[in-house]
């Protein structure tokens, strides 16, 4: 079984300039994730898709960030403009459903996009 | 206060100890508890998880949850550097299951 596709894996960009992540989940997870994490931290919920509906944005940085999972497969992860704190690594992760027991609300994690503002 | 409190580390085992690694959370809503596992440059996979207070073991891994006390333990025995990575505690609150990490703890298990 195919895992979860991120792309690219690093991005280099400097301050003001706009990027964007790309995830392709595992096929047939109807849940797609996008966390930040920062170095020495713990991933941090950016936003909840449930098929091409938003579950939970509430720690979405809306000024400048944004995200959309078109037919509720890929998904896309956007901002502009970037701020040196903005340097993290983002992970996307699915799982077949949102609710239920650990079986349908098990995360699979991507190996992530490390990304450094200079 | 932050919902979820984890040690950060690092901790530095010798090849065979027992591992003991802890969560404490302020929010009783939370339902599911899980312990992921993150090797550098990796995305984290889950490794165990459990919803009701008590132990729960699988080889050499042993989850423990202790509702009253809002207290999680994950305890490693006759730990091998295969095991040197970062270790995330995780807990699901009830509706869409959002899940709250810790903020790792980073182990190393020297040989």
């Amino acid at each position: 079984e195919a895992g979860v596709a991120q792309s690219p894996r690093y991005k280099i960009i400097e301050k003001r300039q706009s990027v964007a992540f790309w995830c392709n989940p595992i096929s047939g997870h109807a849940t797609l994730y996008w966390y930040q994490q920062i170095l020495g931290q713990g991933p941090k919920l950016l936003i909840q898709f449930q098929n091409n509906g938003v579950v939970d944005d509430s720690q979405l940085p809306k000024d400048r960030f944004s995200a959309e999972r078109l037919k509720g497969v890929d998904s896309t992860l956007k901002i502009q403009p970037a701020k040196l704190e903005d340097s993290a690594v983002y992970l996307c992760a699915s799982s077949l459903s949102g609710q239920g027991g650990i079986g349908n609300t098990e995360a699979f994690f991507g190996q992530g996009t490390r990304l450094t503002v200079v | 206060q932050k919902e979820v409190e984890q040690d950060p580390g690092p901790l530095s085992v010798p090849e065979g100890a027992i591992v003991s690694l802890n969560c404490t959370y302020s929010n009783s809503a939370f339902q599911y508890f899980m312990w992921y596992r993150q090797y550098s440059r990796k995305g984290p996979e889950l490794l165990m998880y459990t919803y009701s207070s008590g132990n729960k073991e699988d080889g050499r891994f042993t989850a423990q949850v202790d509702k009253s006390s809002k207290y999680i333990s994950l305890f490693i025995r006759d730990s091998q550097p295969s095991d040197s990575a970062t270790y995330l505690c995780a807990m699901i609150k009830g509706g869409y299951q959002k899940v709250t990490f810790g903020t790792g703890t980073k182990l190393q298990v020297i040989p």
